[in-house]
């Protein structure tokens, strides 16, 4: 079964720009949750989606945003880029999101403001 | 807030040396307890999931195990290849989002 598969790999924007991130869960997960990752941060939440809709949102800007598909593949996006968003930004799937369930990750974005 | 916090940072060991790291956790209503490991440049890869105080999980060289309070992994003979950044993460009951810890930067010299 294929893994999680995120897009694009690598991206370098500048300062004020928008950037769209993409991610295809694993066959079958319904639950798509995305992180941020930094040296000095470490892996926050960022939101997690099941069915279209948005269950859960940690603590970022509105600048982050999100949405899901019909076929469970997510998007997120963020605008108005600022150099702090330079980040590893991960996608896991589990089947419903539910109580216990394990995430499974994809191989990250790596984003680089400028 | 949910806190987890791992130690140490950072460890290295010779091929062989057995160790663990720690993973301390305050959360209420705990669901799950999970442990992955990273290499550089990639995502994290799961390794277990720990429910309840008491249970442990073994894979290879990896033992995984579980109080109220805190979880170890437990690394026998580790080679090389186990060198990678070794994460942990909580779910706290009503919420899907994982709250890592930092991590422990494992490093096993030949």
């Amino acid at each position: 079964k294929a893994g999680v598969t995120q897009t694009p790999r690598y991206l370098i924007k500048t300062r004020g720009q928008q950037v769209t991130l993409s991610c295809s869960p694993i066959s079958g997960h319904r639950s798509v949750s995305w992180y941020q990752q930094t040296p000095g941060q470490g892996l926050q939440f960022l939101f997690e989606y099941f069915s279209e809709t948005q269950r859960n949102k940690g603590n970022f800007p509105g600048r982050f945003s999100g949405r899901q598909f019909s076929n469970s593949r997510s998007e997120m996006n963020v605008s108005t880029l600022e150099l702090g968003d330079s980040a590893l930004y991960l996608c896991a799937s589990s089947f419903s999101g539910g109580p216990g369930e394990t995430q499974y990750f994809g191989p990250g974005t790596r984003l680089l403001v400028l | 807030e949910d806190q987890v916090t791992q130690s140490p940072e950072a460890l290295r060991l010779q091929e062989g040396e057995s160790s663990s790291l720690n993973c301390s956790y305050t959360v209420s209503g705990l669901r799950g307890l999970f442990w992955y490991r990273q290499d550089p440049g990639k995502g994290p890869e799961f390794l277990f999931t720990l429910y309840s105080a008491g249970e442990e999980k073994e894979k290879e060289r990896l033992k995984a195990t579980l109080t109220k309070k805190e979880s170890f992994l437990h690394i026998t003979a580790p080679k090389p290849e186990d060198s990678a950044t070794y994460l942990c993460a909580v779910q706290q009951g009503g919420s899907e989002k994982l709250v890592f810890g930092k991590g422990t930067k494992l490093t096993v010299n030949p």
